[in-house]
């Protein structure tokens, strides 16, 4: 049973540039949410998608956008990248609606941008 | 908008005692508190949760307890081990339709 895989495990960038991270859920869930987590903090929620489409939102401008696929997998942008982008960002798989059905981490992407 | 704080920051304490993390949360209607252990260059793992029904759970070394009038939630460790030196995040979720909301994080040395 495959956990959440996340591609790639890293990643460096020049301000301005664009930046594709990707997702795989564990099997059997149909929601995934990103979180960014920058050094010594904990994860900050950016975006829920389900049934292909953003249900809930953090606080994060425009510049990160989002896709959810058929097959659950998922995509996370970031347009016009700033030195601040730099972080941990995660994704974590559950199935909505459960009533317990805690988050399922991957091991995550590190962004570094420059 | 709803918040989840922490303390403390870091704790460090002699192998074999105990350790007590703390949080608290903002938003009255969360029903769930899940606390995620994250070893160095690893991913957050869920270690214990506990919902508002219930106001006290433990396994094994691990124990949660719950105020839900005050809005405070606590992590317990008995008998710690050098293994158990991570950072420990908790977090709040209103519903299972819901974001989940973490903390800050605790930092957590045992010293052998």
């Amino acid at each position: 049973d495959a956990g959440v895989t996340q591609s790639p495990t890293h990643l460096i960038k020049t301000r301005g540039q664009q930046v594709t991270l990707r997702c795989s859920p564990k099997s059997g869930h149909d929601t995934v949410s990103w979180y960014q987590q920058a050094l010594g903090q904990g994860p900050q929620f950016i975006f829920q998608y389900y049934e292909e489409e953003e249900r809930q939102r953090g606080n994060f401008p425009d510049r990160f956008s989002g896709h959810q696929f058929p097959n659950y997998s998922s995509e996370l942008n970031v347009n016009a990248l700033l030195l601040g982008d730099s972080a941990l960002y995660l994704c974590a798989s559950s199935f909505l609606g459960q009533a317990r059905s805690p988050l399922h981490f991957g091991n995550g992407t590190r962004l570094t941008v420059t | 908008g709803e918040n989840v704080e922490q303390h403390p920051s870091t704790l460090s304490v002699q192998e074999g005692d105990s350790a007590v993390i703390k949080c608290t949360y903002s938003d009255s209607a969360s029903n769930y508190f899940p606390w995620y252990k994250q070893e160095l260059g690893k991913r957050p793992q869920l270690i214990i949760d506990i919902r508002s029904n219930v106001g006290e759970k433990k396994d094994q070394r691990i124990a949660v307890t719950l105020n839900k009038t005050a809005k405070h939630f606590s992590l317990h460790i008995t008998e710690t081990q050098p293994e158990d030196s991570a950072v420990y995040f908790c977090a709040a979720q209103k519903t299972s339709y819901d974001k989940v909301i973490f903390g800050p994080g605790t930092s957590l040395s045992v010293i052998p």
